[in-house]
């Protein structure tokens, strides 16, 4: 079966520029989870919903980033006014059921701000 | 495509040895810890998981032991091969399940893992 996806897969942008990011779940999965991986670090937690339910932002790193997931499936990270230190990997992931559950992650969206 | 390997600490093992990848946490609270491999231009992909309350899981070809007394966790890859290059990482949770907050994994720096023939 199809497994999370995300798009775009690279993505260049100007600094200042707003971006957005999507991710598909794995269909029937309630959670999902938003995770950035800068450059030979690991992942590093943003965000989490519960069906449409944001229930977790505490590592958003400021109020340019924002996420949603309006009708409990496909989820999108939105990044504003994109600055250089914003470049890294977004990993989206989803788990079946609550945050105990095995997480699958996608391919990542690799942003490089310019 | 680009390696998520620089500036990681790498391990280098002959194909059909045995690998130990160790990593240590910080978090006292943790009581569930899951490991990664992660591929070149590839989201982490589970590995094997382990509960607190349990200090050995064996799974195909792979252990994790914890030690919660030191903090520390390890994975053993038994007869290795080519295809387990990868990055690993181990990422640890504050509860099992949701509520309260600490609802993502906290992930550490990672491991190269490189196989040579």
């Amino acid at each position: 079966g199809a497994g999370v996806s995300q798009s775009p897969r690279y993505k260049v942008a100007k600094r200042g520029q707003d971006v957005a990011l999507r991710c598909d779940p794995i269909s029937g999965h309630v959670s999902l989870f938003w995770y950035q991986q800068a450059l030979g670090q690991g992942p590093e937690f943003l965000t989490y919903f519960q069906n449409e339910a944001q229930l977790d932002k505490s590592g958003l790193p400021s109020d340019r980033f924002f996420a949603e997931r309006p009708e409990g499936s496909v989820s999108t990270l939105k990044i504003q006014r994109t600055q250089q230190e914003d470049s890294a990997v977004y990993l989206c992931a989803s788990s079946l059921i609550g945050t105990g559950s095995e997480q699958f992650f996608g391919p990542g969206t690799r942003l490089t701000v310019l | 495509g680009e390696s998520v390997g620089l500036h990681l600490p790498t391990l280098s093992v002959q194909e059909g040895d045995n690998s130990i990848i160790n990593c240590a946490y910080s978090n006292s609270a943790s009581d569930y810890f899951i490991w990664y491999k992660q591929e070149s231009g590839k989201g982490p992909q589970f590995i094997i998981d382990i509960r607190s309350n349990m200090d050995k899981r064996q799974g195909q070809r792979v252990t994790v032991l914890l030690n919660k007394t030191v903090k520390h966790l390890s994975l053993q890859i038994a007869a290795t091969q080519p295809g387990d290059s990868a990055v690993y990482f181990c990422a640890e949770k504050e509860r099992m399940y949701s509520g309260g907050g600490a609802d993502g994994l906290t992930f550490g720096k990672g491991t190269h893992l490189i196989i040579q023939p």
